[in-house]
């Protein structure tokens, strides 16, 4: 069965601080990869996706960017974190076709 | 771009009572709709989707929803609730061929009481 994976569950960063979250995706492959932010009260925004190794889509401009070096690794990255980072963050995948997102257990940044 | 509406931010509950939580979408093309349900701390899990064929669409938990395309609506249902259903419940629409690229209501905080 497919499993996915993110890591670390919380994190704890001083402004100004780099950022790296990474999420894997066991067995299957050639999926499609998220990330989305959660806000208190916002709902779940979509920030990056991808189709395939290298390819990248992004939903907002902001301070983070994403990469897939991988076929199933997915890294959520900044160089210097804001204050306005602070949130939950959640990968997904979801196979082709008719497939639904099937979400990791988050990570909690707190921005200080 | 589509967008959805989840009306009620909080619905609490009694124990066994039943419950419907409204959720509103609106796209100019055809779409896939989902519920999903996020326990503390965690990520969300699937609850039941619209693809096509039956309105009614049963999913995990004895949760059901039901598609209405003239009300562009897809309010979830559960007959009996229990204390272990408090959760936020979040709707989300997809268009066809969109790439499975959701878009989130902000969430519905269901609290079921003793």
């Amino acid at each position: 069965s497919q499993t996915i994976h993110q890591w670390p569950a919380t994190l704890v960063q001083p402004v100004g601080s780099p950022l790296s979250l990474e999420c894997t995706v066991e067995g299957t492959s050639n999926p499609n990869l998220y990330w989305y932010r959660q806000a208190a009260g916002r709902g779940l925004q979509l920030l990056f996706y991808s189709v395939g190794i290298g390819q990248i889509s992004s939903e907002v401009p902001q301070n983070l960017s994403a990469s897939r070096p991988q076929d199933r690794q997915f890294i959520l990255s900044s160089k210097k974190l804001l204050l306005s980072d602070s949130g939950f963050y959640l990968c997904a995948w979801s196979g082709q076709g008719n497939s639904p997102l099937h979400f990791g257990n988050g990570t909690r940044l707190t921005v200080t | 771009a589509q967008s959805v509406t989840q009306l009620d931010s909080q619905v609490p509950v009694f124990e066994e009572a039943p419950v419907e939580l409204r959720c509103n979408y609106s796209s100019s093309v055809s779409v896939y709709l989902f519920w999903y349900v996020q326990y503390p701390n965690q990520g969300l899990q699937l609850l039941l989707k619209y693809l096509s064929g039956s309105t009614l669409v049963k999913g995990i938990n004895g949760f059901e929803a039901e598609f209405n395309k003239s009300q562009t609506s897809f309010h979830l249902r559960k007959p009996s609730v229990h204390i272990s259903d408090t959760a936020e419940y979040f709707c989300a629409v997809s268009d066809l061929g969109s790439n499975y690229k959701l878009t989130f209501g902000k969430g519905t905080l269901l609290t079921v009481n003793p």
